[in-house]
């Protein structure tokens, strides 16, 4: 059974940072594209970043780009989100995710909550 | 950045009934489109690869179709455990964009 379960959520005041942990397992985590979504409360699905399966490429969206970093460790079967200089825009529960393109693909986390307040 | 804009942004139905979920993105993206379900308080589940491909257990009262720059989700035999919030994204390239959302309701 493929498991995902992200870990590294909490309160923290703006400016800060936070480490996400995503564990996996069920799957063979060194084959496959992950990704992270968020989603605001209240509001609709954000892709925040994505990573190939040897870490060497990566993507960000643009509101996050040059303060978030996305790795991995395929030892560890483990996908990582580095947040810096946490905004309040950036609460919301972030969701890790397998590689949707493909099947059977497209699984997901339950979610950790990330809340930015003073 | 590729828009996705879906509609409607709500639906009522009733059980048993047929309904279409449209997905328009802002340039051509081929078939590089999925859909996702979510239903309040859980995480997303994936339904659709590559615009049409029915992910791995998901029954077959879903289809997708289209290509390029619009596409639609069809659910037919409405069941009460099919009332969600729907939603389209592409991967044709980086930000991966979701459209807003389609909340069906009964």
């Amino acid at each position: 059974e493929v498991q995902l379960v992200e870990s590294g959520g909490g309160l923290v005041q703006p400016g800060e940072s936070l480490r996400l942990s995503c564990a996996a397992s069920g799957f063979t985590f060194s084959s496959s594209w992950m990704h992270w979504v968020r989603q605001a409360p209240g509001q609709g699905l954000v892709w925040v970043s994505h990573i190939n399966t040897d870490g060497s490429t990566t993507n960000y969206a643009d509101s996050v780009k040059g303060r978030f970093t996305i790795s991995r460790d395929n030892a560890k079967n483990t996908l990582y989100l580095q947040m810096n200089s946490l905004r309040v825009g950036d609460t919301a529960v972030y969701y890790c995710a397998t590689s949707w393109a493909v099947s059977p693909g497209g699984y997901w986390g339950q979610g950790t909550l990330v809340t930015v307040s003073s | 950045d590729i828009q996705m804009t879906q509609s409607p942004s709500s639906l009522s139905a009733s059980v048993g009934d047929r309904v279409s979920i449209t997905c328009r993105a802002s340039q051509g993206i081929s078939n590089n489109l999925a859909w996702f379900q979510q239903k309040p308080g859980t995480a997303p589940k994936s339904l659709i690869y590559a615009a049409s491909s029915l992910q791995s257990g998901v029954p077959s009262k879903f289809s997708g179709s289209g290509s390029g720059t619009d596409f639609t989700l069809t659910i037919s035999s409405l069941q009460p455990e099919d009332f969600a919030t729907y939603y389209c994204q592409q991967y044709k390239s980086s930000p991966y964009t979701f459209g807003q959302g389609t909340k069906l309701e009964i």
